[in-house]
């Protein structure tokens, strides 16, 4: 089972800055958090990657709070083409441990 | 240069058959996946290589049997068709075999059982 809970779903428009907040109560100690985007007929794709604190790259942001239960991905100013599934994975920094992917965030981006 | 490819894209055959489909990865990565997206887009693990080596085996029939030719390679091959085995099946990479490690995912080949 998945580790993680998330919106099933969420509308936004185009210019504006998403948050997708990804419930993860009990995160062990040596998870990362990262963020993978599946566009339709397409495998999922790296976004971002995070232990705590706050980590930005050139696509989006990733907010973890103290006490790591949580984390938000941010989407600034989203375009028609971030229309997508966003996932949430809580995955242990050890060998041999697989991906394990939950239902994901569907995420519609309108004009 | 297509980082992970995958062979056939489609593959459309009958009950009972047997299939493969090929998976190749030019990153130089040592760890290899295959994965199940059912129809309800949930995606599973199924197996992982590293260095050629099995080190994840999920709760997956035994007629489904990876091949690790070498590193670049892993292949799947599905025995005895059945109509559940209809689903997109993604292979992808990663540099270790750590969880934390970013995943290459190829493009999926679409399997339609009829």
């Amino acid at each position: 089972l998945a580790k993680t809970t998330q919106p099933i779903s969420m509308d936004s428009y185009e210019g504006q800055e998403v948050n997708i907040t990804c419930s993860h109560n009990n995160i062990a100690t040596n998870d990362y958090i990262t963020w993978y985007q599946q566009f339709p007929s397409q495998g999922p794709r790296f976004i971002i990657q995070g232990y705590k604190t706050k980590v930005t790259n050139e696509v989006a942001s990733l907010f973890i709070p103290a006490d790591r239960k949580s984390s938000t991905l941010s989407l600034p100013r989203v375009s028609l083409s971030d229309t997508a599934v966003y996932y949430c994975l809580a995955q242990a920094n050890q060998a041999g441990t697989a991906l394990i992917f939950g239902k994901g965030t569907t995420l519609s981006v309108s004009s | 240069d297509t980082a992970v490819s995958q062979t056939p894209k489609y593959l459309v055959t009958q009950m009972g058959n047997d299939k493969s489909i090929k998976c190749e990865q030019n990153l130089g990565h040592d760890t290899m996946y295959w994965y199940k997206q059912d129809s309800k887009k949930f995606l599973k693990i199924m197996f992982s290589y590293n260095n050629k080596e099995l080190i994840i085996n999920e709760t997956v029939p035994n007629r489904f049997s990876p091949k690790s030719p070498d590193k670049a390679h892993l292949n799947l091959h599905i025995n005895s068709l059945e109509l559940g085995d209809s689903a997109v099946y993604f292979c992808a990479s990663s540099q270790e075999a750590s969880g934390r490690d970013e995943q290459y995912f190829g493009p999926g080949t679409r399997l339609t059982v009829t």
